[in-house]
């Protein structure tokens, strides 16, 4: 059963648009949630967080937003640059209890230069 | 900077050996853990440890197992390594304690072929 889901395997955007990147989680213990960005043959490399006491969270071109009703978060990357181009992987955790980190299947995004 | 160190990017091992991923972090973090990531899977936990000589499973142990002795060395262990165990291996820390929140830090992972 898995707790999140990243249903879109892969997304293509142009240089400049926004890429938004969705995942789902079924759990209601999570309340914790970031997103990860993978380089091929490297580990990945932490982007955002939010916590759920917050719907939205901002650093620089990227923004998380989360709807704790829907059991939904999202990543906007505005603008889209070619270097963003690597799999996005969602996580999420329950800051009391277990110390695990869940993570989705990951989309792969591609910004067209 | 928190530095997550692997000690190999790539491996290449025989089917029946036993082998032994080691990390270690400089962070002085309680938590460590083991995933894989295989392709349309994601990344999987196959272990984790909370506290030196504390370990749990994750949600795919099998065919594994874990060492803590120190608290900044997290070693994953296979203990008769199986081509189905071909994929990439990564490490993480983090602080995260109950009433905290704190990012996980991985490693640049170890890509294990077994032949």
């Amino acid at each position: 059963d898995q707790q999140v889901k990243q249903n879109s395997p892969s997304l293509s955007v142009q240089e400049g648009r926004i890429s938004i990147l969705n995942c789902d989680y079924t759990n209601s213990m999570f309340d914790y949630f970031l997103w990860y960005k993978k380089y091929p043959a490297e580990g990945p490399t932490f982007l955002i967080s939010i916590s759920s006491i917050k719907d939205k969270n901002e650093d620089g071109r990227f923004t998380v937003f989360l709807n704790k009703s829907a059991k939904h978060l999202s990543l906007h990357i505005v603008p889209s640059q070619p270097g963003d181009s690597a799999v996005y992987f969602c996580a999420a955790s329950a800051t009391s209890g277990t110390y695990k980190y869940i993570f989705g299947t990951g989309t792969r995004l591609k910004v067209l230069a | 900077d928190v530095k997550v160190t692997q000690s190999s990017r790539y491996l290449v091992k025989r089917t029946g050996e036993k082998v032994f991923l080691e990390c270690v972090q400089d962070m002085d973090h309680e938590n460590m853990f083991w995933y894989r990531q295989d392709p349309g899977l994601g990344l999987r936990l196959i272990y984790f440890s909370y506290d030196v000589k504390m370990k749990e499973k994750g949600d795919i142990p099998e065919g594994y197992s874990v060492s803590r002795e120190k608290k900044e060395r997290f070693s994953l262990i296979l203990e008769s390594a199986s081509t189905n165990q071909t994929s990439m291996y990564l490490c993480a820390s983090s602080l995260h304690r109950d009433g905290t929140n704190s990012p996980l830090h991985f490693g640049n992972g170890t890509r294990l072929t077994v032949t």
